[in-house]
């Protein structure tokens, strides 16, 4: 069982350049979401789905697109790369909403913008 | 979004000490839950709480809900050098489905 599988692990941009964080679950979670962690600042929502088909913002959205056509995916898209946008992105899924649920995380993808 | 508030940012121990950290919150929360990040990997579901008061065990972790509903507490007890690692609270408002999470606590046990 994968659980929450992120790529690449990896990745240097150019400011004004796009890309695509993927972001794949096997466990069949109605939740999934993207947060980034900066040092110092904790994890940081920016968009999330409650199933395929429906996204929402998060606190930190701009600059950032998602959709859900299966429940299996979330990818991310940068549309174009700033500076301020390096960072360490996590997706995590659960299997519902609201009470009693917690996140699983994936291992992260480690994005740098130049 | 909300703030969670973690202290301390850091602990350096010994191999063998008790470890105490707490998080604090403006708001009120129904749901806390603690987790702990090894070194380039993603948080890992330790603790889950889910009453005012509540005191929950997972081996030598020990996690409480505080009264107030603001505030939840982590101990670690006769720590060891696997306890190394980032410890972050999240909390879930009774409105919405999303985690906030707070700045972490980084763990240091010296052997």
């Amino acid at each position: 069982n994968a659980g929450v599988t992120q790529t690449p692990k990896f990745q240097v941009l150019k400011t004004g350049q796009s890309m695509t964080l993927q972001c794949a679950q096997d466990m069949n979670h109605e939740y999934m979401s993207w947060y980034r962690q900066d040092p110092g600042m904790g994890l940081r929502l920016i968009h999330y789905s409650v199933g395929a088909g429906i996204t929402d913002q998060g606190e930190v959205p701009n600059g950032y697109n998602v959709s859900r056509s299966t429940t299996e995916d979330f990818p991310l898209r940068l549309l174009s790369a700033a500076p301020s946008q390096t960072s360490v992105y996590f997706c995590a899924s659960s299997p519902g909403v609201g009470r009693g649920y917690g996140y699983t995380f994936g291992s992260g993808t480690r994005l740098t913008v130049v | 979004g909300q703030q969670l508030n973690q202290s301390p940012q850091s602990m350096f121990i010994q191999e063998g000490e008790d470890v105490s950290m707490n998080c604090t919150s403006s708001s009120i929360f129904n749901t806390w839950l603690w987790y702990k990040q090894d070194p380039g990997e993603g948080p890992v579901l330790l603790i889950a709480l889910y009453k005012a008061g509540e005191l929950t065990s997972n081996g030598r972790l020990t996690a409480q809900f505080g009264i107030t509903r603001k505030d939840s507490f982590l101990n670690i007890s006769a720590s060891i050098p696997s306890d190394v690692g980032i410890y972050f609270c999240a909390g879930q408002l009774n409105t919405g489905n999303q985690f906030y999470f707070g700045t972490g606590t980084s763990l240091t046990v010296i052997p």
